[in-house]
C-alpha cells in the first residue's frame, strides 16, 4: 500500500535558525496536507495543496507540493520557541482518495 | 474549541472492563473518522464513516466496535482490550462524504487510554 515517508524524525534548531522537513510518498498523489501538533495536543490542519509544482505561504512557513506529485516540503524561516511541535504530512492518494499520515517532524527549539 | 468533543479525555481499563470513547463534531460535516497515535508512529486510520455508514474498516480488531447513530456523533466501544492498545484515540471530522477525497480533518482533542 502507499506509503508516505517523513524526514527527518526529529529537528533541533537553535532559534532564529530555517529548517526543513521532507514528506516523500510512493504513490502519485492527487493532494497533500500539513498539520502541527503542538506537545500535549491534537494534530491541527496547516495547509492543502493539489497542484503540481504549487507552492503556498503562511508568513514563516513556505509549503511546497513536487513536480511529480510525490514529495513536499515544509521550509521555516527564523525559528521561534511557538514552531516546537510535530509537523504531518499526509498524502491523499490519486486513484483512491485514501489519506496516508507521515510519522511526523518532532521539532524542538533551543533558546 | 476545534468543534469536535471528545470524551472522556482520559480512560485507564483493566483489560476485562468494557467503556466508551465518544466523539461529537458541531461543524455539519459528513465525515468522521477514529484514528490510533501511537508513540513514534504514524496516525493509524480504525474507521471512517461517511453519511453515518462505514466506509472504512482498516483491519482493526474486533474487541474495537464503531458506532455512529447519526453525523454528528461516532462512539468507540472497548472490551478485553491489551496493553499494546494503550494510546491517544483521536476522533476526526470532514466535510466531504463522497468519492472526491476527505478533505481537511478537524481533530478533537483526543481521548488518552491506558490499559493495564
Amino acid at each position: 500500500g502507499q506509503q508516505v515517508m517523513q524526514i527527518p524524525q526529529y529537528q533541533h534548531v537553535q532559534e532564529g535558525e530555517d529548517f526543513t522537513t521532507y514528506c516523500n510518498s510512493s504513490t502519485t498523489l492527487s493532494n497533500i496536507q500539513w498539520y502541527k501538533q503542538r506537545p500535549g495536543g491534537h494534530p491541527v490542519f496547516l495547509i492543502q495543496l493539489v497542484k503540481s509544482g504549487e507552492v503556498k505561504k503562511q508568513k514563516r512557513l513556505t509549503f511546497q507540493f513536487g513536480e511529480a506529485k510525490k514529495n513536499s516540503s515544509l521550509h521555516i524561516t527564523a525559528t521561534q520557541t511557538t514552531d516546537v511541535g510535530t509537523y504531518f504530512c499526509a498524502g491523499e492518494r490519486s486513484n483512491d482518495y485514501k489519506l496516508s499520515f507521515g510519522a511526523g517532524t518532532t521539532v524542538t527549539v533551543r533558546a | 474549541e476545534t468543534g469536535v468533543t471528545q470524551t472522556p479525555r482520559h480512560l485507564v481499563m483493566g483489560m476485562t472492563n468494557k467503556k466508551s470513547l465518544k466523539c461529537e463534531q458541531h461543524l455539519g460535516h459528513n465525515a468522521m473518522y477514529w484514528y490510533k497515535q501511537s508513540a513514534k508512529k504514524p496516525l493509524e486510520l480504525m474507521f471512517v464513516y461517511n453519511f453515518k455508514e462505514q466506509t472504512e474498516n482498516n483491519s482493526v480488531p474486533s474487541r474495537f466496535s464503531p458506532e455512529c447513530p447519526n453525523s454528528s456523533h461516532l462512539f468507540l466501544h472497548l472490551h478485553t482490550l491489551q496493553p499494546e492498545d494503550s494510546a491517544l484515540y483521536l476522533c476526526a471530522s470532514s466535510p466531504a462524504g463522497g468519492p472526491s477525497g476527505d478533505g481537511e480533518l478537524f481533530f478533537g482533542e483526543g481521548s488518552r487510554l491506558t490499559v493495564l
